[in-house]
């Protein structure tokens, strides 16, 4: 299988514990996204990189969240201190190229329950 | 800042009928404008998209998106609805610059048989 993958698909956890979520893009896809959906809700942006530069964050990104591409391959999310308003469907996205038209590859997403 | 709105969270149509998807969008610059499915307990699948040329875009699945600049519109039709075309489908637009892709609340078609 050459699509995203994520890792867990499922993570339950009582909260004030961390998490980490893990991403493999496409093959030489240069840019990786993060995006959080909840019940209801289209997928909301959290941050991308290119390569291995974290190129932008959002708002909604706070300071427990954090996300790594170390070699711009595989990345990483962790969630630090986690509260029940983390509970979300937490989806990685990949697209080819520099310069392209913005399509993305989107994996299974990890769901996060936290009680 | 982009956004996108999906008016209806829900439609329904009966099987063999014709599917409207409605979205509008606002941005800077051109629109880059696109259509994914979500299947449940699957990820987004990309269905068609509209950068420029003709207004009427084919994707998926005989999914089409007609955009309309004027009303800033690009709705999602299809001429013959199947009963495994229910999902859940979002709207996306992003600028002519490297800038994420910003979704819409997503509507969800139900096709009845």
């Amino acid at each position: 299988d050459t699509g995203v993958s994520q890792n867990p698909r499922h993570k339950i956890t009582k909260r004030g514990q961390n998490v980490t979520f893990r991403c493999d893009p496409i093959s030489e896809h240069n840019r990786l996204y993060w995006y959080r959906q909840t019940l209801g809700q289209g997928p909301e942006f959290l941050t991308y990189f290119q390569n291995e530069a974290q190129l932008e964050k959002s708002r909604l990104l706070s300071d427990r969240f954090s996300a790594e591409r170390p070699k711009g391959s595989f990345s990483t999310l962790e969630i630090q201190r986690t509260e029940q308003g983390d509970s979300a469907m937490y989806l990685c996205a990949s697209s080819p190229g520099l310069v392209g038209t913005g399509e993305l590859f989107f994996g299974e997403g990890s769901r996060l329950t936290v009680l | 800042a982009q956004s996108v709105a999906q008016p209806e969270d829900q439609v329904n149509v009966a099987e063999g009928n014709p599917l409207t998807v409605k979205c509008t969008y606002s941005v800077s610059g051109n629109p880059y404008l696109f259509w994914y499915v979500q299947y449940p307990n699957r990820g987004l699948q990309f269905l068609l998209k509209y950068i420029t040329g003709d207004n009427l875009v084919k994707g998926s699945y005989g999914f089409e998106a007609e955009f309309n600049k004027s009303q800033t519109s690009f709705h999602l039709k299809k001429p013959s609805a199947l009963v495994s075309d229910s999902a859940l489908y979002f709207c996306a637009v992003r600028d002519e610059g490297n800038t994420p892709l910003v979704f819409g609340k997503g509507t969800r078609l139900s096709v009845i048989a």
